[in-house]
């Protein structure tokens, strides 16, 4: 298995309130990427980094912000959580942009 | 947003029954990737095709890049009971970014 952990693994919060999820990974990958599941809608992106200090958007964005200030490390945070925001959200890295992408074991939140 | 077509959306088989799923975009792709979703874990990459027409396997898994750029599909020979899960095809657009877009996945349950 590629070396990538989520933290936590599980959160209930509620609305309003500010969640800070976290991807690590041991493998120096550049590329790390922040993916939400829903029901009928597959995995979507949310945000990816490229590098150190290094982001883009993706598809589903908007509510979402991202850090990467090591290599290692990946922050999503939601500022404000919202009930459409419950989710599993999983992490993904790949060596490149046209490499593998390998997913973490997921982050199961639920916004009350 | 772009989208991937992915059906059929759920397989109900028995054991030793070949499987077919397919996917199908307006868009074409650079690659076309295969995952295994497992319950409460993250998806493994099955197949991963790079050339228009191409066709690879791995093991019962026999996957095709399609001519046009815009289709692939993923068969799964003599099924048995652990091949069961939640298949999700992907597009790669980009090779600078690495975006990906998934299907909507196929959920396959096989009975003994």
């Amino acid at each position: 298995d590629a070396g990538i952990t989520q933290s936590p693994r599980h959160k209930v919060t509620e609305t309003g309130t500010p969640v800070t999820l976290r991807c690590h990974q041991t493998e120096n990958h550049r590329y790390m990427y922040w993916y939400r599941q829903d029901p009928g809608h597959g995995l979507r992106l949310i945000h990816y980094s490229y590098g150190v200090k290094d982001t883009d958007k993706g598809e589903v964005s908007d509510g979402y912000s991202v850090s990467r200030s090591k290599t290692e490390d990946f922050l999503l945070t939601l500022e404000s959580a919202t009930s459409s925001q419950t989710s599993v959200y999983f992490c993904a890295i790949s060596r490149g942009g046209t490499d593998t992408q390998y997913f973490g074991p997921g982050t199961r939140l639920t916004v009350l | 947003g772009q989208q991937l077509n992915q059906s059929p959306q759920s397989m109900f088989i028995q054991e030793g029954e070949d499987v077919s799923m397919n996917c199908t975009s307006s868009s074409i792709f650079n690659t076309w990737l295969w995952y295994k979703q497992e319950p409460g874990e993250g998806p493994v990459l099955l197949i991963a095709l790079y050339k228009a027409g191409e066709l690879t396997s791995n093991g019962r898994l026999t996957a095709q890049f399609g001519i046009t750029r815009k289709d692939s599909f993923l068969n799964i020979s003599a099924s048995i009971p652990s091949d069961v899960g939640i298949y999700f095809c992907a597009g790669l657009f980009s090779s600078n970014t690495g975006k990906l877009i998934f299907g909507q996945g196929t959920t396959l349950q096989v009975k003994p």
